[in-house]
């Protein structure tokens, strides 16, 4: 399976600012998904990535406050923006091998917003 | 409703004995059903993954799943300390669909 590395895997940031997540793979996958996993809560899939054209939200989840970059088969970057204790989570990027396959997650920037 | 209830635990049982962990679930469209192991400050790593009802065997770990009863369990055999973690289970109702709906995760810890 694909290794996916994430940056940061914390962080702690005051109130109103953003925070820029990336996601690296080993291999060139087709497409990346962003999950947030709040305390006490079910993983939630927040949008997915596909390189070369604009990202998919779900529903609950905009552009304008998590925007995502796809510049490339093995990158992409979640920026959650103007940031409030609400958005204390963990972000998780993950990736499907071929696309037909389950959901492998990288390790997740556990954020702090205070 | 959730559309996927696991409970959450915490669960603690004494090493080499069986764990049972159980979802249970609403949407009949569901076929394709995983567990995901997640240790602490790490990533959820899959598991077990089945379609449909039946059993699927993997070393000490058994997933079962009754679509009847839309209910799911996964069984672990001779736990050991090191299946210490939270166990997540998820579904989708179609193959190759990356938008898995996750139950909360049961907190599972064995003691020595």
């Amino acid at each position: 399976s694909a290794v996916i590395s994430q940056k940061p895997s914390r962080d702690i940031c005051q109130r109103g600012t953003s925070l820029t997540i990336q996601c690296q793979v080993d291999s060139q996958v087709t497409m990346m998904f962003w999950y947030r996993q709040q305390p006490g809560q079910s993983l939630t899939l927040i949008a997915t990535a596909n390189q070369g054209s604009e990202a998919t939200y779900e529903s609950g989840f905009v552009i304008d406050k998590f925007p995502i970059s796809r510049p490339n088969l093995t990158f992409s970057t979640l920026t959650v923006s103007n940031m409030s204790p609400e958005d204390s989570s963990i972000y998780l990027c993950s990736v499907g091998p071929g696309g037909n396959s389950p959901l492998h997650f990288g390790n997740g920037t556990r954020l702090t917003v205070t | 409703q959730k559309e996927v209830e696991q409970d959450p635990g915490p669960l603690s049982v004494p090493e080499g004995a069986i764990v049972s962990l159980n979802c249970t679930y609403s949407n009949s469209a569901f076929q394709y059903f995983m567990w995901y192991r997640q240790y602490s400050r790490k990533g959820p790593e899959l598991l077990m993954y089945t379609y449909s009802s039946g059993n699927k065997e993997d070393g000490r770990f058994t997933a079962q799943v009754d679509k009847s009863s839309k209910y799911i369990s996964l069984f672990i055999r001779d736990s050991q300390p090191s299946d210490s973690a939270t166990y997540l289970c998820a579904m989708s109702d179609s193959f190759g669909n990356e938008k898995l709906t996750f139950g909360t995760g049961t907190r599972l810890t064995i003691i020595p």
